[in-house]
């Protein structure tokens, strides 16, 4: 079993909608969680970041931790096409070596 | 905001040839990730330097060598290429201790072809 599971989609959803991104672990050491975003050929882009369990909003973006499940969530508000992308997620347990998902291709529908 | 540059941004090379990739880190970031991605994968870990030391090493192939100089651009040399070899590279760089080694920001990549 892969540390990090990520469906790799691909996630078509309407503009405007919200958008809810997963990601399921494993090692219950890690303790810093990440949301990367990709566009195609070009490198991922630090989104959000959070340290152990519970929520941070930044604009449009809420990102969710949840220990007790080991799962964690990326919700986007008020999709836009702009947003569409491939999303990972990726975390850390000793804060140097991340691990990241395979990534969730997400499009975003005018 | 400076950026992570990372050079070439295409390059193309035989088997059996060698190849360096450079990555200029984003100023006063004193550590330095490699990673290769594969078409349709997550980035895979290679190495990791912080202060001109070797701090981690992943998947890296024993071809492949790398090193941070004393102005913390790093440069990961790769020899007697493969066609598995053909990936996108990509550097980060990361404040450190002064911020947190997970924050990791990416470059634009290297996109390497071995024909």
């Amino acid at each position: 079993q892969k540390e990090v599971e990520q469906d790799p989609g691909p996630l078509s959803v309407p503009e405007g909608a919200i958008v809810s991104l997963n990601c399921t672990y494993s090692n219950s050491a890690f303790q810093y969680f990440m949301w990367y975003r990709q566009y195609s050929r070009k490198g991922p882009e630090l989104l959000m970041y959070t340290y152990s369990s519970g929520n941070k909003e930044d604009g449009r973006f809420t990102a969710q931790v949840d220990k007790s499940s080991k799962y964690i969530s990326l919700f986007i508000r008020d999709s836009q096409p702009s947003d569409s992308a491939t999303y990972l997620c990726a975390m850390s347990d000793r804060d140097d070596k991340i691990i990241f998902g395979k990534g969730t291709r997400l499009h975003i529908l005018p | 905001a400076a950026g992570v540059i990372q050079s070439p941004r295409h390059l193309i090379k035989e088997k059996r040839e060698t190849a360096t990739l450079k990555c200029y880190p984003i100023p006063r970031h004193d550590t330095v990730y490699w990673y290769q991605q594969g078409p349709g994968q997550d980035p895979q870990f290679l190495i990791s330097f912080y202060e001109k030391m070797q701090s981690d090493k992943g998947s890296i192939p024993d071809r492949f060598s790398a090193q941070q100089f004393s102005d913390y651009h790093s440069e990961l040399n790769m020899s007697s290429l493969e066609l598995g070899d053909s990936a996108l590279y990509f550097c980060a760089s990361s404040p450190g201790l002064a911020g947190g080694l997970w924050e990791q920001y990416f470059g634009p990549g290297t996109r390497l072809t071995v024909t």
